[in-house]
């Protein structure tokens, strides 16, 4: 793996469906984001973590849930999935702190539609 | 509250310079980026500033003024492949960043 990859690329989901978008990076990144963009609205965050074991929450978490049990791996799971759910979906890395600067590297997105 | 402004859409020539403005307001302030995104394809980071002044990186151009909230992007020697969206993206205090909506920029021949 080189970077940060996410899968699958794309996906068509029905309505209720549970789905989980997985990231993986090997940059050693300690902080991970996940976005979704939408015409007209621009990247969101809907989750983040800033270390192993610890997340947050972006500006759009509601009906999105996430985990980080390992440096590598931060899949977003959709519980039951809605139509305005139906975007494209980055993953990001940064390494934070240490007196770096947090430029984010992206994986390629996932296009979800949810019917 | 937190905001990004930037405009929705700019059109320049081939070999012409175009600068693309941006505009922020954050909870404090840890430095402002912009990013390149072209149609289908994910972001890819261009320049960061965390002081006043200009950063040059080839013909890419990026300047900071922090006491205004204002950056801009400055583009020269345009080339057809640079038609693409360029997000601004500020890092506020909790160093949490957020997006402008972008600026889709259309180079014409």
């Amino acid at each position: 793996i080189a970077g940060i990859t996410q899968a699958p690329t794309s996906q068509i989901l029905a309505a209720g469906r549970r789905m989980t978008l997985r990231c993986t990076q090997d940059m050693r990144h300690n902080a991970m984001y996940w976005y979704r963009q939408d015409l007209g609205l621009g990247l969101r965050l809907i989750h983040y973590s800033n270390t192993a074991g610890t997340t947050g929450k972006g500006e759009v978490p509601d009906g999105y849930s996430v985990s980080r049990a390992n440096t590598d791996d931060f899949p977003l799971t959709l519980a039951s999935a809605v139509p305005s759910q139906t975007s494209v979906y980055f993953c990001a890395s940064s390494s934070i702190g240490g007196g770096s600067y947090n430029e984010q590297f992206f994986g390629p997105g996932t296009r979800l539609t949810v019917l | 509250g937190q905001n990004i402004d930037q405009p929705t859409e700019m059109t320049a020539t081939e070999g012409a310079i175009v600068q693309i403005n941006c505009t922020y307001q954050t909870s404090g302030f840890n430095g402002l980026f912009w990013y390149q995104q072209h149609a289908g394809e994910a972001p890819t980071f261009l320049s960061y500033n965390v002081l006043d002044g200009l950063e040059e990186k080839g013909r890419f151009s990026s300047f900071l003024s922090r006491s205004k909230g204002y950056s801009y992007l400055l583009l020269k020697e345009l080339q057809m492949k640079d038609s693409a969206s360029y997000l601004c993206a500020a890092q506020g205090g909790d160093d949490k960043i957020i997006f402008g909506k972008g600026t889709r920029l259309h180079i014409l021949p």
